[in-house]
Protein backbone atom coordinates (compact mmCIF):
# COMPACT_ATOMS: atom_id res chain seq x y z
CA UNK A 1 0.00 0.00 0.00
CA UNK A 2 1.36 3.60 -0.98
CA UNK A 3 2.10 5.77 2.29
CA UNK A 4 4.76 6.27 4.36
CA UNK A 5 6.66 3.87 5.87
CA UNK A 6 8.94 4.11 9.21
CA UNK A 7 11.54 1.36 10.37
CA UNK A 8 11.95 0.21 13.06
CA UNK A 9 8.31 0.50 15.56
CA UNK A 10 10.26 0.01 19.14
CA UNK A 11 13.82 0.68 19.72
CA UNK A 12 15.95 1.12 23.02
CA UNK A 13 19.08 2.79 23.31
CA UNK A 14 21.53 3.39 25.98
CA UNK A 15 22.49 6.95 27.04
CA UNK A 16 25.55 7.74 24.43
CA UNK A 17 24.13 5.61 21.60
CA UNK A 18 23.76 6.75 18.13
CA UNK A 19 21.15 5.22 15.77
CA UNK A 20 18.96 6.09 12.03
CA UNK A 21 15.00 6.69 12.27
CA UNK A 22 14.37 5.58 8.78
CA UNK A 23 11.57 7.34 6.88
CA UNK A 24 10.38 5.90 3.03
CA UNK A 25 7.81 7.25 0.87
CA UNK A 26 6.14 5.98 -2.43
CA UNK A 27 3.90 9.11 -3.68
CA UNK A 28 6.43 10.96 -4.66
CA UNK A 29 6.04 13.77 -2.22
CA UNK A 30 8.22 17.04 -2.22
CA UNK A 31 8.02 17.42 0.95
CA UNK A 32 8.72 15.48 4.33
CA UNK A 33 9.11 16.32 7.91
CA UNK A 34 9.63 14.52 11.08
CA UNK A 35 8.08 15.32 14.34
CA UNK A 36 8.09 14.24 18.11
CA UNK A 37 5.07 13.93 19.79
CA UNK A 38 5.19 13.72 24.08
CA UNK A 39 2.77 13.46 26.29
CA UNK A 40 0.96 16.68 26.89
CA UNK A 41 2.96 18.79 24.21
CA UNK A 42 1.10 17.53 21.01
CA UNK A 43 3.60 17.01 17.90
CA UNK A 44 6.93 19.17 17.48
CA UNK A 45 8.48 19.51 14.12
CA UNK A 46 12.49 18.39 14.58
CA UNK A 47 13.30 19.14 10.88
CA UNK A 48 12.11 19.35 7.62
CA UNK A 49 12.80 19.49 4.05
CA UNK A 50 11.24 20.66 0.55
CA UNK A 51 12.88 18.53 -2.04
CA UNK A 52 16.07 16.39 -2.45
CA UNK A 53 18.81 18.26 -0.89
CA UNK A 54 17.12 20.93 1.10
CA UNK A 55 16.75 20.13 4.58
CA UNK A 56 15.73 22.84 7.87
CA UNK A 57 15.22 23.14 11.21
CA UNK A 58 12.36 23.37 13.11
CA UNK A 59 10.92 23.58 16.68
CA UNK A 60 13.15 21.22 18.47
CA UNK A 61 16.28 20.24 15.89
CA UNK A 62 18.94 19.80 18.65
CA UNK A 63 20.37 16.35 18.96
CA UNK A 64 19.44 15.42 15.49
CA UNK A 65 20.76 15.08 12.08
CA UNK A 66 18.52 14.75 8.93
CA UNK A 67 19.85 14.58 5.11
CA UNK A 68 17.90 14.00 2.01
CA UNK A 69 19.46 12.79 -1.01
CA UNK A 70 16.05 11.61 -2.59
CA UNK A 71 12.87 12.28 -3.03
CA UNK A 72 11.79 9.31 -1.01
CA UNK A 73 13.70 8.84 1.75
CA UNK A 74 14.17 10.60 4.72
CA UNK A 75 16.36 9.70 7.51
CA UNK A 76 16.68 10.99 10.88
CA UNK A 77 19.95 10.58 12.84
CA UNK A 78 20.51 10.40 16.99
CA UNK A 79 23.92 11.67 17.14
CA UNK A 80 24.06 10.72 20.71
CA UNK A 81 21.22 9.24 22.37
CA UNK A 82 19.92 11.07 25.89
CA UNK A 83 17.03 10.59 27.78
CA UNK A 84 14.70 13.71 26.98
CA UNK A 85 15.13 11.88 23.42
CA UNK A 86 12.97 9.43 24.83
CA UNK A 87 9.87 10.17 22.44
CA UNK A 88 7.36 8.72 19.43
CA UNK A 89 8.49 10.05 16.16
CA UNK A 90 6.26 10.57 13.11
CA UNK A 91 7.76 11.10 10.03
CA UNK A 92 5.16 12.83 7.84
CA UNK A 93 4.83 13.62 4.10
CA UNK A 94 3.07 16.02 1.78
CA UNK A 95 2.76 17.26 -2.00
CA UNK A 96 3.69 20.42 -3.56
CA UNK A 97 0.71 22.67 -4.02
CA UNK A 98 -2.81 21.97 -2.38
CA UNK A 99 -2.70 19.04 -0.11
CA UNK A 100 -6.69 19.04 0.55
CA UNK A 101 -5.70 15.28 1.80
CA UNK A 102 -3.61 16.60 4.39
CA UNK A 103 -0.22 15.23 5.68
CA UNK A 104 0.33 11.34 5.36
CA UNK A 105 1.91 10.25 8.54
CA UNK A 106 4.07 6.98 9.33
CA UNK A 107 3.10 4.85 11.98
CA UNK A 108 5.89 6.20 14.47
CA UNK A 109 9.00 4.58 15.84
CA UNK A 110 8.90 4.40 20.08
CA UNK A 111 12.03 5.15 21.20
CA UNK A 112 13.18 4.86 24.77
CA UNK A 113 16.53 6.07 25.85
CA UNK A 114 17.73 4.25 29.13
CA UNK B 1 5.17 31.10 16.37
CA UNK B 2 1.79 30.09 16.07
CA UNK B 3 0.32 28.64 18.95
CA UNK B 4 -3.06 25.98 19.21
CA UNK B 5 -4.74 25.38 21.90
CA UNK B 6 -7.60 22.66 22.28
CA UNK B 7 -10.11 22.13 24.39
CA UNK B 8 -11.27 20.07 26.47
CA UNK B 9 -7.79 18.00 27.18
CA UNK B 10 -10.13 14.73 27.84
CA UNK B 11 -13.91 13.69 27.30
CA UNK B 12 -15.48 11.07 28.67
CA UNK B 13 -18.83 10.46 26.90
CA UNK B 14 -21.45 8.25 26.58
CA UNK B 15 -22.53 6.00 23.42
CA UNK B 16 -24.69 7.81 21.48
CA UNK B 17 -23.96 11.25 23.15
CA UNK B 18 -23.01 14.33 20.35
CA UNK B 19 -19.74 16.22 21.64
CA UNK B 20 -17.48 18.90 20.32
CA UNK B 21 -14.31 19.67 20.86
CA UNK B 22 -12.48 23.37 19.68
CA UNK B 23 -8.76 24.33 18.36
CA UNK B 24 -8.25 28.34 18.66
CA UNK B 25 -5.11 29.81 17.66
CA UNK B 26 -3.47 32.76 18.44
CA UNK B 27 -2.79 33.92 14.87
CA UNK B 28 -4.92 33.52 11.74
CA UNK B 29 -5.65 30.13 10.44
CA UNK B 30 -4.73 29.73 6.44
CA UNK B 31 -5.00 25.92 6.74
CA UNK B 32 -6.18 23.98 9.55
CA UNK B 33 -6.27 19.99 9.93
CA UNK B 34 -8.05 17.89 11.71
CA UNK B 35 -6.35 14.66 12.47
CA UNK B 36 -7.16 11.76 14.84
CA UNK B 37 -4.54 9.27 16.47
CA UNK B 38 -5.51 5.81 18.28
CA UNK B 39 -2.85 4.83 20.97
CA UNK B 40 0.08 3.47 19.36
CA UNK B 41 -0.58 4.54 15.91
CA UNK B 42 -0.26 7.20 13.81
CA UNK B 43 -2.25 10.06 12.73
CA UNK B 44 -5.61 9.61 10.43
CA UNK B 45 -6.09 12.71 8.34
CA UNK B 46 -10.11 13.92 8.70
CA UNK B 47 -10.36 17.32 7.50
CA UNK B 48 -8.92 20.53 6.31
CA UNK B 49 -10.72 24.02 6.51
CA UNK B 50 -9.30 26.91 4.66
CA UNK B 51 -11.83 29.31 3.96
CA UNK B 52 -13.66 31.35 6.85
CA UNK B 53 -17.28 29.96 7.69
CA UNK B 54 -15.69 26.83 5.86
CA UNK B 55 -17.55 23.91 7.27
CA UNK B 56 -16.86 19.80 6.10
CA UNK B 57 -18.53 16.75 6.79
CA UNK B 58 -17.50 13.23 6.68
CA UNK B 59 -19.90 10.71 8.15
CA UNK B 60 -20.94 11.93 11.55
CA UNK B 61 -17.72 14.19 12.00
CA UNK B 62 -18.16 17.76 11.10
CA UNK B 63 -15.55 20.62 11.02
CA UNK B 64 -16.63 24.76 11.02
CA UNK B 65 -13.51 27.69 10.84
CA UNK B 66 -15.18 30.45 12.12
CA UNK B 67 -15.60 33.32 9.23
CA UNK B 68 -12.21 35.28 11.43
CA UNK B 69 -10.35 32.09 11.28
CA UNK B 70 -8.89 31.68 14.27
CA UNK B 71 -11.04 28.92 15.57
CA UNK B 72 -12.20 25.96 14.47
CA UNK B 73 -14.42 23.29 15.60
CA UNK B 74 -14.54 19.52 15.62
CA UNK B 75 -18.49 18.27 16.29
CA UNK B 76 -19.59 14.74 16.41
CA UNK B 77 -23.09 13.05 16.34
CA UNK B 78 -24.35 10.33 17.93
CA UNK B 79 -20.54 9.08 19.40
CA UNK B 80 -20.02 5.32 18.84
CA UNK B 81 -16.73 3.57 20.73
CA UNK B 82 -15.01 3.66 17.11
CA UNK B 83 -14.78 7.33 17.81
CA UNK B 84 -12.53 7.14 20.68
CA UNK B 85 -8.59 7.99 19.95
CA UNK B 86 -7.06 11.39 20.40
CA UNK B 87 -7.89 14.20 18.25
CA UNK B 88 -5.28 16.62 17.44
CA UNK B 89 -5.65 20.40 15.32
CA UNK B 90 -2.66 21.29 13.47
CA UNK B 91 -2.29 24.99 11.04
CA UNK B 92 -0.26 25.02 8.41
CA UNK B 93 1.72 28.11 9.55
CA UNK B 94 2.03 29.10 5.36
CA UNK B 95 6.27 27.93 5.61
CA UNK B 96 7.55 25.14 3.46
CA UNK B 97 4.73 23.04 4.76
CA UNK B 98 4.98 22.92 8.66
CA UNK B 99 2.72 22.14 10.66
CA UNK B 100 1.80 23.28 14.38
CA UNK B 101 -0.12 20.90 16.30
CA UNK B 102 -2.24 21.64 19.47
CA UNK B 103 -1.98 19.18 22.65
CA UNK B 104 -4.67 17.03 21.21
CA UNK B 105 -8.06 15.86 23.03
CA UNK B 106 -8.10 12.57 24.48
CA UNK B 107 -11.68 11.11 23.49
CA UNK B 108 -13.25 7.73 25.21
CA UNK B 109 -16.69 6.48 24.40
CA UNK B 110 -18.05 4.59 27.10
CA UNK B 111 -20.74 1.59 25.33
Amino acid sequence: NAGVTQTPKFQVLKTGQSMTLQCAQDMNHEYMSWYRQDPGMGLRLIHYSVGAGITDQGEVPNGYNVSRSTTEDFPLRLLSAAPSQTSVYFCASSPTGGADYGYTFGSGTRLTVV
Amino acid sequence: SQELEQSPQSLIVQEGKNLTINCTSSKTLYGLYWYKQKYGEGLIFLMMLQKGGEEKSHEKITAKLDEKKQQSSLHITASQPSHAGIYLCGADTGSARQLTFGSGTQLTVLP
